[in-house]
């Protein structure tokens, strides 16, 4: 199975920051990899898929870059509503699909 | 609208059984591969079950195999799992997520449910 780690676990960031969240995964995924957003109490919601592709109605401030086993997410001027938990998910050797363990962004 | 609803979830005693429901609409359901992805409380996301648009590939997690079985209702727009042999490590809140595909399944989940909870406790 492939496993997705991802750093840090925790951020503390202010609201205009630029903010980059880190996925590792243990094998070559090629560019199948996707980031979810989960605020408390409700369901994830795709931000981004096959690395870079911005799901529609997601902000432009979001973006995704990597390759291979290392990838990012990069949210480039934080809003307030923007304060969640990320997850990223490969897709490339499945089943099982896997999921990071997720990165809590929260204000400083 | 795209919408996925669940339902089903409750409290049950270790050993039991539970059937979740998922309901569609918004989409030719029969089309997409649908997948249940599980997040136990404070804890991360974990990928239980999925199955493809015309049901005949199914995938479960080695932590269920043998106890879940997905399937679906195509004419009723509908995801199932059934749940036997629960254990107070299943306990989470179950999600229904719709494959962003097709023509092919992606893995990739674009449309989520609002979860059901399930608590296997004595």
């Amino acid at each position: 199975d492939i496993q997705m780690t991802q750093s840090p676990s925790s951020l503390s960031a202010s609201v205009g920051d630029r903010v980059t969240i880190t996925c590792r995964a243990s094998q070559s995924i090629n560019s199948y990899l996707n980031w979810y957003q989960q605020k408390p109490g409700t369901a994830p919601k795709l931000l981004i898929y096959s690395t870079s592709s911005l799901r529609s109605g997601v902000p432009s401030r979001f973006s995704g870059s990597g390759s291979g086993t290392d990838f990012t997410l990069t949210i480039s001027s934080l809003q307030p509503e923007d304060f969640a938990t990320y997850y990223c998910q490969q897709s490339y050797s499945t089943p099982p699909v896997t999921f990071g363990q997720g990165t809590r962004l929260e204000i400083k | 609208e795209v919408q996925l609803l669940e339902s089903g979830g409750g409290l049950v005693q270790p050993g039991g059984s539970l059937r979740l429901s998922c309901a569609a609409s918004g989409f030719t359901f029969s089309n997409y591969a649908m997948s249940w992805v599980r997040q136990a409380p404070g804890k991360g996301l974990e990928w239980v079950s999925s199955i493809s648009g015309s049901a005949d590939i199914k995938y479960n997690a080695d932590s269920v195999k043998g106890r879940f079985t997905i399937s679906r209702d195509n004419s009723k727009n509908t995801l199932f799992l059934q749940m036997n042999g629960l254990r107070a490590d299943d306990t989470a809140i179950y999600y229904c997520a719709k494959d962003i595909g097709p023509p092919i399944t992606t893995d990739v989940f674009d449309i989520w449910g609002q979860g059901t909870r399930v608590t296997v406790s004595s």
